[in-house]
């Protein structure tokens, strides 16, 4: 089965900072990775993924995210923090074996302060 | 951008009623979700339909749960016998039409389903 983890509850960071919200993943195989945002009364909106090729993709807002196959990790990054990049961030995995079921990992809550 | 939209934003039901949550997927895609989210917890999946059928479904999803697609834009999720447990966001989703695991999927901004 396909598990996500996001270690940390809440993560702090003064504007302009870089940020990092990790992710680590379980699944057999080659995983499909996403990483999405929810803003407060709003659904999640994708920000990048993973598929396969470069380890290092891009995404909306500045957003990048490195896929570890040996750590099994899909942490997300920014280099300069906005105020306005406060919000909640899931990890969601797919796989061709679980077909569109995408499990998503229990959310981080990122609070940039100015 | 198109994007997905849900209808309600809050629905209040009282246990053991019937509810029908509405969504209107992006036009161009034909694999559709339902996920939700218990206050406090993570997103899961419920379940995905294609070709007018379920494709998939979690353990959640079980004979209280029916999805729809009454028409060429609506995508329904009706509650039977609503319970306590079933308060929660309920999001919509929808990805492009080859249904591939690695598509991202489009999700509503969520109805907020109260049972009490």
């Amino acid at each position: 089965a396909q598990s996500v983890a996001q270690p940390e509850d809440q993560v702090n960071v003064a504007e302009g900072n870089p940020l990092t919200v990790k992710c680590t993943y379980s699944v057999s195989g080659n995983p499909y990775l996403f990483w999405y945002v929810q803003y407060p009364n709003r659904g999640l909106q994708f920000l990048l993924k993973y598929i396969t090729g470069d380890n290092l993709v891009k995404g909306s807002y500045g957003f990048e995210a490195e896929f570890n196959k040996s750590q099994t990790s899909f942490h997300l990054k920014k280099p300069s923090a906005l105020v306005s990049d406060s919000a909640l961030y899931f990890c969601a995995v797919s796989h061709d074996n679980y077909g569109q079921n995408f499990v998503f990992g229990p959310g981080t809550r990122l609070s940039v302060l100015p | 951008e198109p994007e997905v939209t849900q209808t309600p934003s809050h629905q209040v039901t009282q246990m053991g009623q019937e509810v029908i949550l509405r969504c209107v997927p992006i036009s161009n895609h034909l694999y559709f979700y339902w996920y939700r989210q218990i206050l406090g917890q993570k997103v899961e999946f419920l379940v995905s339909f294609y070709n007018n059928e379920i494709s998939e479904k979690s353990e959640i999803f079980d004979d209280q749960f029916s999805v729809e697609r009454p028409d060429g834009s609506n995508f329904t999720l009706k509650i039977r016998s609503t319970k306590l447990e079933d308060s929660a966001m309920y999001f919509c989703a929808s990805s492009a039409e080859d249904g591939s695991s690695y598509n991202e999927q489009f999700f509503g901004p969520g109805t907020r389903l109260t049972v009490l």
